[in-house]
């Protein structure tokens, strides 16, 4: 069964560098997501990012963060200059828009676990 | 999108029906539900999703009130392995992003 996967599991930084989270979406779908989750939090929707260009975006996501597809396959999330409040968990997602139907399934990798030193 | 709102907690016993119930009282009528379940620290997995009939998969079932006010999620034989947090959200048409709550935890007893 096709999944989402990313890269790395772990990533250990130190504050003020930039770190850079790699998924690869499911393969025929159209929509890329970011959420994030602080450790003993809620799942936090970040961005969604659809046709080349960000759909979506929440407060969370400022000018620290960017998102790219810089091929057909991967789609990164970018912290420029990381800070201790950015550890947490980095989850991808990624939907298909099923053909005649209105709704879609978001459908998670097992996510990268940020630490900012 | 609708707020939904969830019990904290539940328990179930192993191989008995954990009913797992969700009130979603200002959801529009083009909002789906959706249910996801993230065991640990894992990523979110899909369950599944509803928009006025009862669903039926591999998983569970949904059966959505006929106000769609409120649904429940079913799993028919609960295992240890469905110890989770369950989330309950409702969602507009695609691309459009997931609010999580705080959702219920199940705990499957033995």
């Amino acid at each position: 069964e096709p999944e989402v996967t990313q890269t790395p599991s772990h990533q250990v930084t130190q504050m003020g560098q930039e770190v850079i989270l790699r998924c690869v979406p499911i393969s025929n779908h159209l929509y890329f997501y970011w959420y994030r989750q602080i450790l003993g939090q809620k799942v936090e929707f970040l961005v969604s990012f659809y046709n080349n260009e960000i759909s979506e975006k929440s407060e969370i996501f400022d000018d620290q963060f960017s998102v790219e597809r810089p091929d057909g396959s991967n789609f990164t999330l970018k912290i420029r200059s990381t800070k201790l409040e950015d550890s947490a968990m980095y989850f991808c997602a990624s939907s298909d828009l099923l053909a005649g139907l209105s709704t879609d399934t978001q459908y998670f990798g097992p996510g990268t676990r940020l630490t900012v030193l | 999108d609708a707020k939904t709102t969830q019990p904290p907690s539940m328990d179930c016993a192993e191989g008995r029906a954990a009913n797992l119930p969700c009130n979603h009282s200002t959801i529009s009528g083009n909002e789906y539900v959706y249910w996801y379940r993230q065991i640990h620290s894992q990523g979110p997995q899909y369950i599944i999703h509803g928009l006025k009939n009862n669903e039926t998969n591999e998983m569970a079932s949904l059966i959505i009130t006929e106000d769609r006010k409120s649904s429940t999620l079913i799993l028919p034989h609960a295992t240890l392995r469905d110890t989770a947090v369950y989330y309950c959200i409702v969602s507009l048409n695609a691309g459009n992003m997931l609010t999580f709550g705080g959702g219920t935890r199940l705990m499957v007893k033995p």
